[in-house]
Order: C-alpha cells, then sequence, then structure tokens
C-alpha cells in the first residue's frame, strides 16, 4: 500500500509485482522527465526519460507514462526485485534550460 | 562513460570553521556544473548554477557568501562552506552536464559539529 510519511511517501510491495510511482510536476512549460533512482548514502541514478512530444516510453522493465492535461507522470517497474528498493524521484526540466527541478519522492520497499 | 567523482564523501567539521567539496567530471568537459543540497528524507534543492570562467548563479534563498563557488576549469568545481553550523550538516551533491544531460555525482555527506 502507499502512505504518507513526515516527508517521504513510501510504496511497499511484494518481490515479483508490479510498482506504479506517482509524480505531480509543477510546471507546464517543462518540455522533458526524467526519473532518477537514489539509494541511500549515494547520488542519484538515471532510469528513464521522456519528452513532452511523447506520453509513453518503455525501457527493460520500465515505463513512464506522461499525462500533460493534468502534469502528472508515472512510472511503472515490472515484477519488483529487492534491488529496486529504494528512493525515486521525479524531475523536470523546462525549456531552454538545463536546470532540473525535483519532485518530493517516493520509497519503494520491496518486501519478499 | 559521463563519470563525476565528489571528494570527499563525507566530512565532520567543526562549527565556525570552512570546508571545501570539489566535484570533477572524470571523463568528459562540463561547460556547466550544478550544486544541490539534500536534507534527510527530502528531495534534492537546488543550490546554484556553476558555469566555467564566470561567477555562479544561486537560487533565491541561498546565500552565496556562504556558500563559495568557484568553477575554474571545464573538469572542477568546487563549493566552499564557510562558516559552517550545525544547520549546513547535509548531503551536497553535484552534477555536471554532457549535451543538456545531468549526470551525477555519488554526493558529499557534511556534518557540522
Amino acid at each position: 500500500g502507499e502512505s504518507v510519511g513526515l516527508h517521504l511517501p513510501t510504496l511497499s510491495v511484494q518481490e515479483g509485482d508490479n510498482s506504479i510511482i506517482n509524480c505531480a510536476y509543477s510546471n507546464s512549460a517543462s518540455d522533458y522527465f526524467i526519473w532518477y533512482k537514489q539509494e541511500s548514502g549515494k547520488g542519484p541514478q538515471f532510469i528513464i526519460d521522456i519528452r513532452s512530444n511523447m506520453d509513453k516510453r518503455q525501457g527493460q522493465r520500465v515505463t513512464v507514462l506522461l499525462n500533460k492535461t493534468v502534469k502528472h507522470l508515472s512510472l511503472q517497474i515490472a515484477a519488483t526485485q529487492p534491488g529496486d528498493s529504494a528512493v525515486y524521484f521525479c524531475a523536470e526540466k523546462m525549456e531552454d534550460t538545463d536546470k532540473l527541478i525535483f519532485g518530493t519522492g517516493t520509497r519503494l520497499q520491496v518486501f519478499p | 562513460g559521463a563519470v563525476v567523482s565528489q571528494h570527499p564523501s563525507w566530512v565532520i567539521c567543526k562549527s565556525g570553521t570552512s570546508v571545501k567539496i570539489e566535484c570533477r567530471s572524470l571523463d568528459f568537459q562540463a561547460t556547466t556544473m550544478f550544486w544541490y543540497r539534500q536534507f534527510p528524507k527530502q528531495s534534492l534543492m537546488l543550490m546554484a548554477t556553476s558555469n566555467e570562467g564566470s561567477k555562479a548563479t544561486y537560487e533565491q534563498g541561498v546565500e552565496k557568501d556562504k556558500f563559495l563557488i568557484n568553477h575554474a576549469s571545464l573538469t572542477l568545481s568546487t563549493l566552499t562552506v564557510t562558516s559552517a553550523h550545525p544547520e549546513d550538516s547535509s548531503f551536497y551533491i553535484c552534477s555536471a552536464t554532457l549535451a543538456s544531460e545531468q549526470y551525477f555525482g555519488p554526493g558529499t555527506r557534511l556534518t557540522v559539529t
């Protein structure tokens, strides 16, 4: 299930299930979106990206969906594994800038 | 390719002292580097944009006299936390830009006692 902690929402899933992590972005002028995975004590690791002219993009075991109408982004992880346990952040980038704005993040916990 | 390193990975300093954190792009040249701060259980907050050969651009609310940024070469940017206080304790992360993509360093944990 999904719960909201003091700062970081947590999603708990069973190993082998699919995970869906959601993100609401802030700026309708953003034209590029990225999902990052961050393990404890480490920097963000690129997972997958999508441009605003697309609504879906698939990678290996991961899929990103973009709904520009409601400014919503989701990350789907198929067959979630213990190694997927981490904090996941979405980030948005506006046209004509290299600056990234990060979302609040979701902690994914995978239990056996 | 596109590896970014940070040094040190962790540092403990006394209140009132200054500490320097280095960010290096190891296998590419980066005109632009970014510095972020991350408090426990929170997201990454952009502090400043560091451009090689020019002054850094700071985000609103970030004290430029306290967080000194130098970007003297295309592979190195440094962040100096001056007169550090316990509230500056945080995880500092840099990124370097290549072809408009940001590549992140592993972060530096700063603890001010």
